[in-house]
């Protein structure tokens, strides 16, 4: 039980294009579901909160109409990297809350 | 905020060999995770605790909220578990909705 799934798990897109990442809680509902980043041999940071029905949660520094989130239902988040540039490539994780932290595979993001 | 520590950095050891991992942080918390991250990036939740000890297979969890640290420990250690462990609790105390803070991880290397 209490499976995430990303979609894709990996994508190379050239610079300038939008981008979209779906988490998904496969046997759970999640009203909050949290999107980090990880870049090379850093910690994961989380980029912001996400709360079904309502507007996102962002952390600082974290521009939010560059990072899209929408929550539409329990079971599913997206984040969207609009006009990406190569310095958005990095390495996109979910995760759902369900008495604890659920996390996803991760979404490689690589921006040409 | 809470600020977490993680040692070692890096650790290597001889297949067969006991492992432990240990974690401190600074701020009371309700639960404290254990994540594994393989190479390939995918998180794995290992454990969530809020006391005493957890047990899975031969990975071993404990957890002093008064000293406010925690050790993983891996029993009979395999080149399977080679990959990244990382130490995460709330970043403020509270429940697990709660935002988590990351230790830097340790990189995990058993030989064969």
């Amino acid at each position: 039980g209490a499976v995430v799934s990303q979609h894709p798990s990996w994508v190379i897109c050239k610079s300038g294009t939008s981008v979209k990442i779906e988490c998904r809680s496969l046997d759970f509902q999640a009203t909050t579901m949290f999107w980090y980043r990880q870049f090379p041999k850093q910690s994961l940071m989380l980029m912001a909160t996400s709360n079904e029905g309502s507007k996102a949660t962002y952390e600082q520094g974290v521009e939010k109409d560059k990072f899209l989130i929408n929550h539409a239902s329990l079971t599913l988040s997206t984040l969207t990297v609009t006009s990406a540039h190569p310095e958005d490539s990095s390495f996109y994780i979910c995760s759902a809350h369900l008495s604890g932290q659920f996390f996803g595979p991760g979404t490689r993001l690589t921006v040409l | 905020k809470n600020e977490v520590e993680q040692s070692p950095q890096n650790l290597t050891a001889q297949e067969g060999e006991f492992i432990t991992i240990n974690c401190s942080y600074s701020v009371g918390i309700s639960a404290l995770h254990w994540l594994q991250q393989h190479p390939g990036g995918g998180i794995v939740s290992l454990f969530m605790l809020s006391s005493g000890k957890k047990k899975h297979g031969r990975l071993i969890a404990t957890i002093n909220i008064q000293e406010k640290h925690s050790s993983l420990h891996i029993t009979a250690s395999h080149p399977r578990d080679s990959a990244v462990y990382i130490c995460a609790v709330p970043s403020l105390y509270g429940g697990a909705t709660n935002k988590l803070i990351f230790g830097t991880g340790t990189l995990l290397a058993v030989q064969p």
